[in-house]
């Protein structure tokens, strides 16, 4: 479809172990965005993109967390030694907005939800 | 800090009734502020953008205000339906950043 793609939609698994979470925004859309959402709680920003370059990673809640984008393409978060309190639904939005023009709507994942173990 | 405050109470409303949210921010001065919809298990779906020279805009049955004094913005549902139930979050943009209310979950009954 053309809307955004996230994958897995449900993941389990163990703390202490990695887990890859993958984004596909919009063909055409420069800017990509993470955010994490636990259960009953809104929005927490986590990362932006513009193009492949993250101008503010200030939202990652530790080092555990990284994320890196492909061109203006696919986004990976990546959360190394998991533990409990990760567990949220991960969501990606991605968005026509640049720097110039600083407007434009998100346009959300359907999110990947996190279970950790 | 920066915050954004939306009524963590649920707003329960009758069918045909018109709901009003309200989103409070503070130390933020943003170029504009989206509205969403989030229904169970789904992602936040955007709704409307209204920027801090508009006062009012206005989309079919909805309409938002932005008053950049009060740093308050408000949300209406006219002729609410139970269709309508759902919850209802504010964005605040800060240098491409956006940054989400909690949300206000509005409940509509037939």
């Amino acid at each position: 479809g053309a809307g955004v793609s996230q994958s897995p939609s449900n993941k389990v698994t163990e703390k202490g172990k990695d887990v890859e979470l993958r984004c596909d925004p919009i063909s055409g859309h420069t800017a990509l965005y993470w955010y994490r959402q636990r259960l009953g709680q809104g929005l927490e920003f986590l990362i932006y993109f513009q193009g492949n370059s993250a101008p503010d990673k200030s939202g990652l809640p530790s080092d555990r967390f990284s994320a890196e984008r492909t061109g203006e393409s696919v986004s990976t978060l990546t959360i190394q030694r998991t533990q409990q309190e990760d567990s949220a639904v991960y969501l990606c939005a991605s968005s026509v907005t640049d720097r110039v023009r600083r407007a434009g709507e998100l346009f959300f994942g359907e999110g990947s939800r996190l279970t950790v173990l | 800090s920066q915050k954004i405050e939306q009524n963590s109470e649920a707003l329960n409303i009758q069918e045909g009734k018109t709901a009003t949210l309200t989103c409070n921010y503070t130390n933020y001065s943003p170029a504009y502020l989206q509205w969403y919809r989030q229904d169970p298990g789904r992602g936040p779906v955007f709704l409307l953008l209204i920027r801090e020279n508009e006062k009012e805009k206005r989309k079919e049955r909805l309409k938002v205000t932005f008053d950049t004094t009060l740093k308050q913005s408000l949300f209406h549902i006219t002729a609410s339906q139970p269709a309508d139930s759902a919850t209802y979050l504010c964005a605040l943009d800060n240098f491409n950043k956006f940054y989400f209310g909690s949300g206000t979950k509005l409940n509509v009954k037939p």
